[in-house]
């Protein structure tokens, strides 16, 4: 079946360290990935996004590694700041052309001072 | 702008109360949805809009009606609703959902509980 997973839960990182936050998926007809980023009490943020034609784009910041292979996306953040502690959510476009995105189940990135 | 806007912030309701969500985004998107989200876990699509006529309704309980007033306008009416209903209600907008490659565009969501 689709589904959209991130390996951790929660991944803490010093401030000023790379993060990198990944997520698998399973259907291999998606063929657009994004990631949000959700503070708490706020609506996911667009942070990035990926067409399946493309393997990495970059972003201030923010890159994204699509590995088509074996199904796995990845947001790293260069330089983590405190204001970077949020949810973490990917989200794929599945093999159905209805708008509906399937998102994974998060990662919450804390960044410790 | 990629501004989605929702109103109110927070809504405190009972069971037998009735009350309406709004959405409104001006970036001239052509679609638009509806999300539930409960604590931590990722938002649950309820309803697509697209072209104002609704196109995918997920199996929701009938106490949550959406309408399409206008391109730019979305709205969730409640009514009967039960404490397991609260929870954050998202609206996010696209330019179309014809095409699967469209990101889609956050509200900051109605905070809704239900006594």
């Amino acid at each position: 079946g689709e589904s959209v997973g991130l390996h951790l839960p929660t991944l803490s990182v010093q401030e000023g360290d790379n993060s990198i936050i990944n997520c698998a998926y399973s259907n291999s007809a998606s063929d657009y990935f994004i990631w949000y980023k959700q503070e708490s009490g706020k609506g996911p943020q667009f942070i990035i996004d990926i067409r399946s034609n493309m393997d990495k784009r970059q972003g201030q910041r923010v890159t994204v590694l699509l590995n088509k292979t074996v199904k796995h996306l990845s947001l790293q953040i260069a330089a983590t700041q405190p204001g970077d502690s949020a949810v973490y959510f990917c989200a794929e476009n599945g093999s159905s052309n209805t708008g509906k995105l399937i998102f994974g189940q998060g990662t919450t990135l804390q960044v410790k001072p | 702008d990629t501004e989605v806007t929702q109103t109110p912030k927070h809504l405190v309701m009972g069971m037998t109360n009735k009350k309406s969500l709004k959405c409104e985004q001006h970036m001239g998107h052509r679609a638009m949805y509806w999300y539930k989200q409960k604590a931590k876990k990722p938002p649950e699509l309820m309803f697509v809009y697209s072209y104002e006529k609704l196109s995918i309704n997920e199996s929701v309980p009938s106490r949550f009606s959406p309408e399409c007033p206008n391109s730019s306008l979305l709205n969730l009416h409640l009514h009967a609703l039960q404490p397991e209903d609260s929870a954050l209600y998202l609206c996010a907008s696209s330019q179309d959902r014809t095409s699967a490659q469209e990101t889609q565009y956050f509200g900051p969501g109605t905070r809704l509980l239900v006594l």
